[in-house]
């Protein structure tokens, strides 16, 4: 299964700071994704990550607020922008290589704002 | 709309028994089920993946099952361990081009 590496781990920010994650996959994936966990919920998908065209983001979810860059088919990066302490969550990268293949997950960006 | 369920939301079991957790959708129309695993402050971590032509899938001492009819899915773990204990959660793709629907999970904590 594909390595994923999700940078940074954890931090702890400034009300009003962006902040931007980083997801690194050791291999061309057709797919990826983020999602986001609040403390004690399950995941929420924010958006899919498309190669080379705009990010389709999900109900609630903003571009404004989350922009999401992915300049090739093993990188994609989302940003939190003026966060705010409800943006306390942890952040999660997936991605998957299509054809009914199982989604994978990196370990996460753990983000405390406040 | 995909709603998933899992149930139980905790489970405690002391070390050895053999255990379910399971898994119900409310669209019988799906791509696949996967199961995942998920320790405290981590990602998540593949288990299982069910296609909807499958009725099964099993690794080591894990073994899912898939009844798209009733719309349930169960995780068998056979002779639980300590390292077991972790929160597992139940995700559903409806099609080949959708995204997951997860449930809310089952937290398992296995005493020694």
């Amino acid at each position: 299964s594909a390595v994923i590496s999700q940078k940074p781990s954890r931090d702890i920010c400034q009300r009003g700071t962006s902040l931007t994650i980083q997801c690194q996959v050791d291999s061309q994936v057709t797919m990826m994704f983020w999602y986001r966990q609040q403390p004690g919920q399950s995941l929420t998908l924010i958006a899919t990550a498309n190669q080379g065209s705009e990010a389709t983001y999900e109900s609630g979810f903003v571009i404004d607020k989350f922009p999401i860059s992915r300049p090739n088919l093993t990188f994609s990066t989302l940003t939190v922008s003026n966060m705010s302490p409800e943006d306390s969550s942890i952040y999660l990268c997936s991605v998957e290589a299509g054809g009914g293949q199982p989604q994978h997950f990196g370990d996460g960006t753990r983000l405390s704002i406040l | 709309k995909q709603e998933v369920t899992q149930i139980p939301a905790a489970l405690s079991v002391p070390e050895g028994e053999n255990l379910v957790l399971n898994c119900s959708f409310t669209d019988s129309a799906i791509y696949n089920l996967q199961w995942f695993r998920q320790d405290p402050g981590k990602g998540l971590t593949s288990l299982l993946l069910i296609q909807s032509s499958q009725r099964e899938q099993t690794s080591g001492r894990l073994n899912a099952s898939l009844d798209k009819s009733s719309g349930r899915s169960t995780l068998y773990i056979a002779a639980s361990q300590p390292g077991d204990s972790a929160t597992y959660l139940c995700a559903v793709k409806n099609s080949g081009y959708s995204t997951l629907t997860f449930g809310k999970g089952t937290m398992l904590l296995v005493s020694p």
